[in-house]
């Protein structure tokens, strides 16, 4: 597509539920990237994919948190057990590459989680 | 670990003015920086992207310069417009792969 969409836009779930975001990337990027943000603060980096590989997950903040890439393309952010302080907008970013000079990162919309 | 301050946090001017935005971080060793708007409930979208071996970029009434070795990067906005209200962020961009580091953002208020 011609730009990054994320899905669903707004989701809402109860405490302890699992919930799956997902990104469609911009078609060739081989970069993407699942960044968080949460009411009042910054953006904090999750986890970042090189093809279909996470080189760094750093940014994970627990081990209820996971993601994977398939194909090169559409990456799923999955969350267990959710908590209410999981409750932010989840934006996911793609690029033509993890760096460099040029790799520019494009966003998408986002999808607001509220955790009840 | 690069850290990123962004001045003034928060900004309320009448239409017509023009506008600074500061933004500073700590590792200098950045390849380029992006400035980035985003609305509210929105995902980000990119402004300007200035290149390390840059001084100034522009893109309409929007000039970004950057002052690589003190660590410094400004963000002009000439004739604001209420259309401008948004949170302005900057990035800068070092040799770790992948991850982008942010500031907290300039919310901007432009009132007609």
């Amino acid at each position: 597509g011609a730009g990054v969409s994320q899905s669903p836009s707004n989701k809402v779930t109860e405490k302890g539920k699992d919930v799956e975001l997902r990104c469609d990337p911009i078609s060739g990027h081989t970069a993407l990237y699942w960044y968080r943000q949460s009411l009042g603060q910054g953006l904090e980096f999750l986890i970042y994919f090189q093809g279909n590989s996470a080189p760094d997950k750093s940014g994970l903040p627990s081990d209820r948190f996971s993601a994977e890439r398939t194909g090169g393309s559409v990456s799923t952010l999955t969350i267990q057990r959710t908590q209410q302080e999981d409750s932010a907008v989840y934006l996911c970013a793609s690029s033509l590459g993890p760096g460099g000079a040029y790799n520019e990162q494009f966003f998408g919309p986002g999808t607001r989680l509220t955790v009840l | 670990k690069q850290e990123v301050t962004q001045i003034p946090a928060a900004l309320s001017v009448p239409e017509g003015e023009n506008l600074v935005l500061n933004c500073s971080f700590t590792d200098s060793a950045i390849y380029n920086l992006q400035w980035f708007r985003q609305d509210p409930g929105k995902g980000l979208t990119s402004l300007l992207l200035i290149q390390s071996s840059q001084r100034e970029q522009t893109s309409g009434r929007l000039n970004a310069s950057l002052d690589k070795s003190s660590g410094r990067s400004t963000l002009y906005i000439a004739a604001s417009q209420p259309g401008d209200s948004a949170t302005y962020l900057c990035s800068p961009r070092g040799s770790t792969l992948g991850r982008l580091y942010f500031g907290r953002g300039t919310q901007l208020t432009v009132w007609p």
